[in-house]
């Protein structure tokens, strides 16, 4: 298996604009995870799916984030509008069951200047 | 709540032993990983431990005391290659949410 995919890999954009960060989860792993790392928080959840429905969507920071798993092979998580405070790297991970370890994607690292 | 803490930093030398360590305070707990993360690369796991005692892999190990609220992740025979950070992550009650601590930055130098 490839792994759990991100794309992209990187994106720098002005603030205001929209941004849709995508993952492509592991197939046959049934529970989708979106994280956000920074410096200062370091790795917080912002919500995870499991068979394609959001279970937990308490870590998203505001209104200005959503995310979406359309199919089992599919989530985005859209940010807009962007602002300078989202910059961070975004990561993926994607497990079979709840407990299980987590596979992590290679993540995208977003730039809102 | 979850509150779990780690040390920012540790230097140590190659070919030396160093140990991580991780101290947890959560509403609930089914379970502890650790996961090593290179710079610019995405987290990998190490370890789990859910039961009380020490899980051995290799030149790594993984100790868990569950009444202490007490991890720590042992790292023998150094290597250069082993500068990464190290996250602790603690899994709920439900089993279905992992939290991270913040991280523990190790340099090995020569």
């Amino acid at each position: 298996d490839a792994g759990v995919i991100q794309s992209p890999r990187h994106e720098v954009t002005e603030m205001g604009q929209e941004v849709t960060l995508r993952c492509k989860p592991i197939s046959g792993h049934d529970y989708l995870f979106w994280y956000r790392q920074t410096m200062m928080r370091g790795l917080e959840l912002l919500i995870y799916f499991n068979n394609n429905v959001p279970i937990d969507d308490s870590g998203m920071p505001e209104d200005r984030f959503s995310a979406k798993m359309p199919n089992a092979s599919f989530s985005t998580l859209k940010i807009q509008p962007s602002e300078p405070r989202d910059s961070a790297v975004y990561f993926c991970a994607t497990t079979r069951l709840a407990s299980d370890i987590q596979y992590f994607g290679a993540g995208t690292r977003l730039s809102v200047l | 709540g979850q509150n779990i803490d780690q040390p920012t930093e540790m230097t140590a030398t190659e070919g030396a032993i160093v140990q991580i360590n991780c101290t947890y305070q959560t509403s609930g707990f089914n379970g502890l990983f650790w996961y090593q993360q290179h710079a610019g690369e995405a987290p990998t796991f190490l370890s789990y431990n859910v039961l009380d005692g020490l899980e051995e892999k290799g030149r790594f190990s993984s100790f868990l005391s569950r009444s202490k609220g007490y991890s720590y992740l042992l790292l023998k025979e150094l290597q250069m290659k082993d500068s990464a950070s190290y996250l602790c992550a603690v899994i709920n009650n439900a089993g279905n949410m992992l939290t991270f601590g913040g991280g523990t930055r190790l340099m090995v130098k020569p």
